[in-house]
């Protein structure tokens, strides 16, 4: 089955820094999500992204839909300690009005103060 | 995550028992999704309802696990005598009719076999 991949499994920053995450896959999507989870809750939508090429902001938070539809990032500028938890991306082929969701394994987000 | 409500939140069962996991969706919307996730994974894909039919069940188990989404009232996700493996977070997901409407998640229900 599809599958999307998200590496590295953890990533350390300081306060105020950048931070950047890839997602990739081995087929196409027609949209790319990105949504972040937090300990005992559920995932939470970010962005979401619906047009090859497209960059889209949500305030720090910016992602791309990648040209080939087989990947996406985003970036979130100037970290806080509120950012911290994992952030998922998503991919979505509309067969019809809508369809599943086939997921990352996530990236755990740390904000050092 | 306002609006999808699942309960109940922690579900603890004995193996071989029944756990009955509901989901009411934000409102206005009419497509349900139910997911899978395990520690340190990220959601699988189990299935997808709307009311009164099941869209897509390809990520469902064949054995011991149904689901349902009545006219009246929230889905529910049924899971037939039980096993330790069933043990992980059960999340629901609503969306609107329109195309190009993101699924919004509830809190998920947190199975535990005893």
């Amino acid at each position: 089955g599809q599958q999307l991949n998200q590496s590295p499994q953890s990533m350390f920053i300081q306060e105020g820094e950048d931070v950047s995450m890839n997602c990739t896959s081995s087929s196409i999507f027609n949209t790319w999500l990105w949504y972040k989870q937090d300990p005992g809750e559920g995932p939470v939508l970010l962005i979401a992204l619906y047009k090859a090429g497209e960059l889209t902001s949500n305030g720090r938070l910016t992602a791309q839909f990648g040209i080939t539809r087989k990947d996406s990032f985003l970036n979130i500028s100037a970290s806080i300690p509120s950012d911290v938890g994992i952030y998922f991306c998503a991919g979505q082929l509309l067969f019809g009005a809508n369809s599943k969701l086939t997921f990352g394994k996530g990236i755990t987000l740390s904000v050092r103060p | 995550n306002a609006g999808v409500m699942q309960n109940p939140r922690h579900l603890v069962r004995r193996r071989g028992q029944e756990a009955r996991l509901r989901c009411s969706p934000m409102k206005g919307h009419s497509h349900v999704y139910w997911y899978r996730q395990l520690p340190e994974e990220g959601l699988k894909f189990m299935v997808y309802l709307q009311k009164e039919n099941i869209i897509d069940e390809s990520g469902m188990p064949k054995e011991r696990f149904s689901a349902e989404f009545p006219k009246e009232g929230p889905s529910i996700l049924r899971i037939q005598q039980v096993v330790r493996g069933d043990s992980a977070a059960y999340f629901c997901a609503s969306s609107p009719l329109a195309v190009n409407q993101p699924q919004h998640f509830g809190d998920g229900t947190r199975l535990s076999i005893l």
